[in-house]
């Protein structure tokens, strides 16, 4: 069965360094996220990506964040300059299209010290 | 700010028994609906999807919607330990991004 995979699976960083996440969404899937969630607290919704560009991103998404899709099959999630309150698990997740199921990979814990 | 709000729990319920999970949501124009069941330090995984008034079933598990009131529901019928886990409700309610409630603790009694 088609899944989403993310690596890696547990990130540890110091605070102020450059961090990549990397997904590879299901493959006929056309609309990529982001979320995140700290620890004890609920999903939620960092960015989405259609036809190579920001489809939709939320307050959270700030300058820090950048996504990209360099090749036919990746989609990566880059913060800039990582601060203590961005450890957290980030789920990429990807749908056909954008009101129907969204298919969720496995997670990167980010461990910012 | 659209919200969507679910008892933390923990809901206790014996095995065998029916599990009633729910669910409101602040946008009135929101179109479709989702149940995901996450467990310890696992991602989302979905359970059911809904997209008009009424009830929709799979194998032991009931989704219901009511858009009058803003509310969805889950069942979870004869309900085994496996089931022990957190259940998110999550709405469509943006152009594209899911929002989600912090969800539902629940544990299946042996």
């Amino acid at each position: 069965e088609p899944e989403v995979t993310q690596t890696p699976s547990h990130q540890v960083t110091q605070m102020g360094q450059e961090v990549i996440l990397r997904c590879v969404p299901i493959s006929n899937h056309l609309y990529f996220y982001w979320y995140r969630q700290i620890l004890g607290q609920k999903v939620e919704f960092l960015v989405s990506f259609y036809n190579n560009e920001i489809s939709e991103k939320s307050e959270i998404f700030d300058d820090q964040f950048s996504v990209e899709r360099p090749d036919g099959s990746n989609f990566t999630l880059k913060i800039r300059s990582t601060k203590l309150e961005d450890s957290a698990m980030y789920f990429c997740a990807s749908s056909i299209d954008k009101k129907n199921i969204q298919y969720f990979g496995a997670g990167t814990r980010l461990s910012v010290l | 700010q659209k919200e969507v709000e679910q008892n933390s729990g923990p809901l206790s319920v014996p095995e065998g028994a029916i599990a009633s999970l729910n669910c409101t949501y602040s946008d009135r124009v929101s179109q479709s609906f989702f149940w995901y069941r996450q467990y310890s330090g696992k991602s989302p995984e979905l359970i059911m999807s809904i997209y008009s008034n009424g009830d929709k079933e799979d194998g032991r598990f009931t989704a219901q919607l009511n858009k009058a009131s803003q509310y969805v529901s889950l069942l979870i019928r004869d309900s085994q330990p496996s089931d022990s886990a957190t259940y998110l409700c999550a709405v469509n309610d943006r152009a594209d991004g899911l929002t989600f409630g912090k969800g539902t603790h629940l544990i299946i009694q042996p």
